[in-house]
């Protein structure tokens, strides 16, 4: 298994360009999530996916979209890029956990965006 | 104020010594988790943990849910320990993840 796969590793825009940021996993995970990770801050998460077809905002997701067509995939697409929107961007994947078992995540090896 | 808090924020240690990171949350809990980032690199999960104490090689972790509170211990640590260890939980029923802002740790040889 390849695991979580991000694409691109690395990626500079100008801002009010746009641009999808890739993920994937093949490990038949129900849940998706991207978090972005700024230095000082935790991991904060962007939007999620519970399965195909259903989507919901976390905790930062303005000026970002995700769709989840299929299970395996999960892009994130920024709308019009601004310099605050530089970070590393990481996708992550679990098992839909139970109430009281919670759920190993599985990181991509994330992609560096800067925007200029 | 962050649910999930780490301290140290940065630690320097020998090599050999017996480090511990702490972890404590302000929120109902089905999980914590410990994962590990090094610099540059990606994320990968260490341990989840739901109650009582779990060893992996050198890294042991435990928790303690009436006082909603964690800790890593690495035993004779390595340079190759060195990275930023950050704790997170699962809150109730869902899947979603609250992160401390981690510990970064440097061994020297």
């Amino acid at each position: 298994n390849a695991g979580v796969t991000q694409t691109p590793k690395f990626q500079v825009l100008k801002t009010g360009q746009s641009m999808t940021l890739q993920c994937a996993q093949d490990m038949n995970h129900e849940y998706m999530s991207w978090y972005r990770q700024d230095p000082g801050m935790g991991l904060r998460l962007i939007h999620y996916s519970v399965g195909a077809g259903i989507t919901d905002q976390g905790e930062v997701p303005n000026g970002y979209n995700v769709s989840r067509s299929t299970t395996e995939d999960f892009p994130l697409r920024l709308l019009s890029a601004a310099p605050s929107q530089t970070s590393v961007y990481f996708c992550a994947s679990s098992r839909t956990g139970g109430r009281l078992a919670g759920a190993e995540q599985y990181f991509g090896p994330g992609t560096r965006l800067t925007v200029t | 104020k962050n649910e999930v808090e780490q301290s140290p924020q940065n630690l320097t240690a020998q090599e050999g010594e017996f480090i511990t990171i702490n972890c404590s949350y302000s929120v109902g809990i089905s999980a914590l988790h410990w994962l590990q980032q090094h610099p540059g690199g990606g994320i990968v999960s260490l341990f989840m943990l739901s109650s009582g104490k779990k060893k992996h090689g050198r890294l042991i972790a435990t928790i303690n849910i009436q006082e909603k509170h964690s800790s890593l211990h690495i035993t004779a640590s390595h340079p190759r320990d060195s990275a930023v260890y950050i704790c997170a939980v699962n809150r109730g029923t869902g899947n979603q993840f609250y992160f401390g802002t981690g510990t970064s740790l440097t061994v020297i040889p």
